[in-house]
């Protein structure tokens, strides 16, 4: 079955300084969705990479799909106190059914002002 | 909240009894999700409806019913709750124009405690 590991689980860094979280799949994927949670929240969406080695930036945030489909990287630069949260890869391996979406199991971002 | 619907925000159950949790959507998507999630765990999907009418199992179906009746509405239900089963559990839609690959947007949860 489809094997998805995010890493790290958790993160904490000082306010300034950078992040990144890694999203990992077994198989090769057909597209990878970045979600946030704020603490106590519901996940809201982030962005959405189809292409291989497809990158994608939001401000301070970028995307990155590998170029075999298989994983994907979220990176923050300069982190923000607003960046508090966690992180999560959801993923529709290829050939699935297009309903089933798998989510990474998270990473907890902390960043200390 | 995005289109959704989904109540009761908190609940408390004792092993054994039995509650349905609602979610209701108002963008006329045809897809609806419930998840579950603990920590460490990240989401995990317990059912799925592409459209009115259908559902599928997800990855933790087990001691969870749903019910699709319409397009507007699903609902997750626990028989006969157990403490395993606490857990924060969370609605989502999604459809549109290329639903395939379309975002999910959730509901703020509900927070289930089984004693």
């Amino acid at each position: 079955g489809q094997q998805v590991m995010q890493i790290p689980q958790y993160q904490h860094v000082q306010e300034g300084e950078d992040f990144t979280t890694y999203c990992n799949s077994s198989t090769t994927l057909s597209n990878i969705q970045w979600y946030k949670q704020r603490p106590g929240g519901h996940p809201v969406f982030l962005i959405q990479l189809v292409k291989s080695g497809e990158v994608k930036k939001q401000k301070r945030l970028t995307f990155q799909f590998g170029e075999a489909k298989k994983n994907s990287s979220l990176h923050i630069t300069a982190t923000q106190t607003t960046d508090v949260g966690t992180y999560f890869c959801a993923l529709k391996p290829g050939g699935t059914s297009y309903g089933k979406l798998t989510f990474g199991q998270g990473t907890i971002l902390t960043v200390h002002p | 909240n995005a289109g959704v619907t989904q109540t009761p925000k908190f609940q408390v159950l004792k092993t054994g009894q039995s509650m349905t949790l609602q979610c209701a959507q108002d963008m006329n998507h045809n897809s609806m999700y419930w998840y579950r999630q603990d920590p460490g765990m990240g989401l995990r999907l317990i059912y799925y409806s592409a459209s009115e009418g259908t559902t599928d199992k997800g990855e933790v179906p087990n001691g969870y019913n749903v019910s699709r009746l319409n397009k507007r509405e699903f609902s997750l239900r626990l028989e006969s709750a157990a403490p395993s089963q606490t857990s924060v559990y969370f609605c989502a839609h999604r459809g549109g124009l290329g639903s395939y690959n379309s975002p999910l947007h959730f509901g703020n949860g509900t927070r289930l405690t089984v004693t």
